[in-house]
């Protein structure tokens, strides 16, 4: 089965860029999305098809997909954006997420 | 604004079946451009996809779940279900549905959380 790898765990201090990567097997065969979570909240799409923001996302989400590598950047990272990420692709009509992301922002 | 809503019993007994509900408002299930679909998340863990329906009936499930999940749709009601057999305390998860339009799981419910515990 199709397997999404991404780090357990992100820092960085605020005002500064955070990436979250998340990596399988030729990945940019398939859009990657992301989704923010914080406790006790549901997840929320912060980019899909690879680089897309949906409407209400602010412009310091981004995000790429090359290789067997997408990437969720945070340009100018907010302690308002400390949460759990995940990335999520289809292969083949098949649902998988990564297994998520703690970005810390302090 | 489109709005899902999970409904469905709290606790359930270990080897029963789990029935969950997710009523679409502001919105039609008959779009033809969207699927709608069950995701959930072990507490304390990651999210994990359980499956899709499209409006028609047409399904996708989760390998690992496929021999036990069953999801409907009633565009009568503009609601979509799951059922989920077999459970054990591995199911014990908040379970979410949620709408995937281009590619993406763009709207999400709030989530209901269930327990399987005798």
């Amino acid at each position: 089965s199709y397997e999404l790898t991404q780090p357990p765990s992100v820092s960085v201090s605020p005002g500064q860029t955070a990436s979250i990567t998340c990596a399988g097997d030729k990945l940019e065969d398939k859009y990657a999305s992301w989704y923010q979570q914080k406790p006790g909240q549901s997840p929320v799409l912060v980019i899909y098809q690879d680089n897309k923001r949906p409407s209400g996302i602010p412009e310091r989400f981004s995000g790429s997909n090359s290789g067997n590598t997408a990437t969720l950047t945070i340009s100018g990272a907010q302690t308002m954006d400390e949460a759990d990420y995940y990335c999520q692709a289809w292969d083949s009509n098949t649902g998988v997420f990564g297994g998520g992301t703690k970005l810390t922002v302090l | 604004q489109l709005q899902l809503q999970e409904s469905g019993p709290g606790l359930v007994k270990p080897s029963e079946t789990l029935s969950l509900t997710c009523t679409v408002s502001g919105g039609s299930i008959s779009s033809n451009s969207h699927y709608w679909g069950w995701i959930r998340q072990t507490p304390g863990k990651g999210l994990e996809w359980i499956g899709n329906i499209y409006y028609s009936g047409s399904t996708y499930y989760n390998p690992s779940l496929k021999s036990r999940v069953a999801i409907s749709v009633d565009t009568s009601k503009n609601r979509f279900s799951l059922k989920l057999s077999s459970l054990t305390a591995a199911d014990t998860a908040v379970y979410y549905c949620a709408r995937r339009s281009s590619g993406a799981l763009d709207y999400w419910g709030l989530g209901t959380l269930v327990t399987v515990s005798s």
